[in-house]
């Protein structure tokens, strides 16, 4: 019944070590999202695919790719993990109409870097 | 850009009602949504309110909206040990959504 799926739910990478987290989607929604959530914060939009169209945000660090290959997968890719990138990282996904357009989010990815 | 404003903490006792509140700038905003965020866990979304409408209830929830104010609140009544989470709320003007910072709210036995 799972509709927005993340995995793994916790990861582990090293200091400079890459890593990526993967998301999947049961609803056909043409919008994928990816956040960054620490402690007690708001989740902080990293980039949003609106169909294959690519939006990053203007203070996303170039260490943070990501690539969407077809509708139902998106993937962040931290190319050179710091300690500061420790976090919850969320995926969602929505409708492209306008109104009405919920985010529907996975349970999310909790990443340490040691 | 749109600013959403929430305060940051609400302690209320069992089986009393909670009154979390959130403030928003752009009066454009088309619809606006009330997020549950548990430890460990990502955003569920509880309910949400189209911009003409002054109120919807659906149970224990109840969403007020005051356009002229660009207030919107989000009432739980008989609140429960389970609904200790933090409460996001957050305005849609076009995609994505503006999430304000988060009421975590703490239920007291």
């Amino acid at each position: 019944d799972a509709m927005v799926i993340q995995n793994p739910r916790y990861q582990v990478t090293q200091f400079g070590k890459p890593v990526t987290l993967s998301c999947s989607q049961t609803l056909n929604h043409n919008v994928m999202y990816w956040y960054q959530q620490k402690s007690s914060q708001a989740p902080k939009l990293l980039f949003h695919y609106y169909d294959k169209d690519f939006n990053n945000e203007a203070d996303t660090p170039d260490n943070f790719q990501s690539r969407r290959p077809n509708t139902s997968f998106c993937f962040l890719d931290i190319r050179s993990p710091g300690l500061g990138d420790a976090a919850m990282y969320l995926c969602a996904t929505s409708r492209a109409d306008r109104g009405n357009s919920p985010l529907h989010f996975g349970n999310g990815t909790r990443l340490t870097v040691t | 850009g749109e600013d959403v404003e929430q305060s940051l903490f609400l302690s209320v006792r069992e089986g009393d009602s909670s009154v979390i509140n959130c403030t928003y700038t752009d009066s454009s905003s088309t619809y606006l949504y009330w997020y549950k965020q548990e430890p460990g866990a990502g955003l569920q979304l509880l309910t949400y309110i189209f911009s003409n409408m002054d109120m919807k209830q659906d149970q224990r929830l109840t969403v007020l909206l005051n356009k002229k104010d660009k207030h919107l609140s989000l009432r739980i009544a008989d609140t429960q040990t389970g609904d200790s989470a933090i409460y996001f709320c957050a305005s849609e003007l076009g995609t994505p959504l503006v999430f304000g910072k988060g009421t975590r709210l703490s239920v007291i036995a």
